[in-house]
């Protein structure tokens, strides 16, 4: 199974931050890589797809890179809406996987 | 518009058994792969299963080997997940997923005595 690394664990930051979560896969996985937002109480909301491809409605605040074991999800300026968990996840595989979760705090 | 309704959520006992079920509508039900992913209180997320367009493959997480199984019925539009010898560690909210960017609101099961 591949084994997602997701870093920080927490992030505090101050709004217009620019903030980088790192995410470490344990084989190649391509750009099969999707960042999600998710909030108290509701369901993951879908950021990236594809490593750095921009969901539809998503701000252009947010972007992802990288390939092969190696990505990074950015917030290049902090808005008081982006205090959330973000979650990285794999999908090279029918057998997905997801990172631990990196908790975005208000510093 | 998509949507994916969950249910069968509930307080089971430990060793005892539940099944989901989500509905589907909005998309082409028959020519996509659906998951379960799961999450814990107060934890982060996990995928448990996923199935094939057809439901000829299916997939486990390791904590759902022989224990749980999914399945699909392409005329409903339904998909479900069978899971038996429940353990205190599967109390969690479980949802239903399809792609990248679709998820129902979950159903809660928690198993306690």
């Amino acid at each position: 199974d591949i084994q997602m690394t997701q870093s920080p664990s927490t992030l505090s930051a101050s709004v217009g931050d620019r903030v980088t979560i790192t995410c470490r896969a344990s084989q190649n996985i391509s750009d099969w890589l999707a960042w999600y937002q998710q909030k108290p109480g509701k369901a993951p909301n879908l950021l990236i797809y594809k490593a750095s491809g921009l969901e539809s409605g998503v701000p252009s605040r947010f972007s992802g890179s990288g390939s092969g074991t190696e990505f990074t999800l950015t917030i290049s300026s902090l808005q008081p809406d982006d205090f959330a968990t973000y979650y990285c996840r794999q999908y090279s595989s029918y057998a997905s996987t997801f990172g631990q979760g990196t908790k975005l705090e208000i510093k | 518009e998509v949507q994916l309704l969950e249910s069968g959520g509930g307080l089971v006992q430990p060793g005892g058994s539940l099944r989901l079920s989500c509905a589907a509508s909005g998309f082409t039900f028959s020519s996509y792969v659906m998951n379960w992913v799961r999450q814990a209180p107060g934890k982060g997320l996990e995928w448990v299963s996923a199935i094939s367009a057809s439901g000829a493959s299916t997939y486990y997480a390791d904590s759902a080997k022989g224990r749980f199984t999914i399945s699909r019925d392409n005329s409903q539009n339904t998909v479900s997940l069978q899971m038996n010898s429940l353990r205190v560690e599967d109390t969690a909210l479980y949802y239903c997923a399809y792609g990248n960017g679709y998820w129902g609101q979950g159903t809660l099961v928690t198993v306690s005595s």
